[in-house]
Formats: structure tokens, C-alpha cells, sequence
């Protein structure tokens, strides 16, 4: 079962726009992870959220958090080619294990 | 340097065959997973292990099956009764099962002949 779904499934932008996608989940989680994998390789993660914060940055990424809609934002500002890749968001409920959604694909063009 | 490993990169299998699949980690890591990743589909969990001689299924657990017989190790063998075994297999470790942060290795793809 599949408790994270990302939105939107594809993206496509110009190199120096913003992305923005979103994971919606279903049952209360005790932190939400954004990890990102390149074409053929292993996911990498980028940022952990606890369910008691609403925001967090790193770089030029920028989580959200709203427990209250059961949803988080990844913003990415001032893309560059390189951050072409998938993003999935991971939430973890009474099991503490991360369970996956389908993946945004996020392809920048230069 | 510290990391998690896959071996093979690559790996075919015959009908009828069973073929095993390695994970490597050196992160002094107690909990280990692998995931079935499928075009479309994003990850889902196959087994999990929380400490050495432990193992728990997951959501898509049959036609497979692993040990752990030591910390730094967790192989995934793919069995005869995996019909559909076609699929990029990852493997992750974390420190403890609980709300951390999972460390992946590169991967293995696994094609049937």
C-alpha cells in the first residue's frame, strides 16, 4: 500500500524557474522524507520533516509541512539541468517503516 | 568510506532459477531493507530486518526470501516462485527502524531470460 502520492507526475521547466511538487498521504505520520533518485541509481535523501514542524530548508530546497490537509511541498528554487531526477516523498505511520509514493519526474532543460 | 553496496550491477536469470542478490553496508547500521522498484510504481517494501537474526515481511514478500546472519549483511534471494521477478532492486539501511533516515545503495537490475 502506497500511503505518500506525489503530484504532479511529470514536470518540465526551464533551468532558473522553480519547482514545485507535492505529496499528499492518508493516515497520521510521525515524519515525511523527500528523496531524490537519478535515472538508474539508488534515491538519495534530501530532507526530513517531523510532524511537529512546518517548515525546513536546505540549499535551495524548501519543505513544508500541513498535517491538518495531510500534505507537503518540496520547492526547489533556481533549478539547474543537474537537479533533473525523480522526487518521492516517504511518510512513516504506526510502523515507522517509509513507505514511497510514485515519484514526481522532474526534467529541466537548460 | 562509508556506504551501502549492491552486487551485481546487473543479473539474469533463467526459468526455474533462484538467484541471490547482495547488500554490503559498513554504516554500523542495525536496520536493512530491500524494495522492488517497477516503472511507475515507486518502491515497494519486500523485507526489513531491525537487528541481526531477525527478518520481517513486507508488503510484497512472496517469492522471495533473505537472511541476516550478520550486522553488515542482507541478501535477497529471488526464488523460482517469483513469476514476475523482472525489476530494479534496492537495498537501504538505517540506523533503527524508527522515523530515520534511510541510506540507499546503487541498485541491482534484475532481467529474466
Amino acid at each position: 500500500s502506497q500511503q505518500g502520492e506525489e503530484d504532479p507526475q511529470a514536470l518540465s521547466i526551464q533551468e532558473g524557474e522553480n519547482a514545485t511538487m507535492n505529496c499528499s498521504y492518508k493516515t497520521s505520520i510521525n515524519n515525511l522524507q523527500w528523496y531524490r533518485q537519478n535515472s538508474g541509481r539508488g534515491l538519495v535523501h534530501l530532507i526530513l520533516i517531523r510532524s511537529n514542524e512546518r517548515e525546513k530548508h536546505s540549499g535551495r530546497l524548501r519543505v513544508t509541512l500541513d498535517t491538518s490537509k495531510k500534505s507537503s511541498s518540496l520547492l526547489i528554487t533556481a533549478s539547474r539541468a543537474a537537479d533533473t531526477a525523480s522526487y518521492f516523498c516517504a511518510t512513516d505511520a504506526g510502523s515507522y517503516i517509509p513507505t514511497f509514493g510514485r515519484g514526481t519526474s522532474l526534467i529541466v532543460h537548460p | 568510506d562509508g556506504g551501502i553496496t549492491q552486487s551485481p550491477k546487473y543479473l539474469f536469470r533463467k526459468e526455474g532459477q533462484n538467484v541471490t542478490l547482495s547488500c554490503e553496508q559498513n554504516l554500523n547500521h542495525d536496520a536493512m531493507y530491500w524494495y522492488r522498484q517497477d516503472p511507475g510504481q515507486g518502491l515497494r517494501l519486500i523485507y526489513y530486518s531491525q537487528i541481526v537474526n531477525d527478518f520481517q515481511k513486507g508488503d510484497i514478500a512472496e517469492g522471495y526470501s533473505v537472511s541476516r546472519e550478520k550486522k553488515e549483511s542482507f541478501p535477497l534471494t529471488v526464488t523460482s516462485a517469483q513469476k514476475n521477478p523482472t525489476a530494479f532492486y534496492l537495498c537501504a539501511s538505517s540506523p533503527r527502524i524508527r522515523g530515520e533516515t534511510q541510506y540507499f545503495g546503487p541498485g541491482t537490475r534484475l532481467l529474466v531470460l
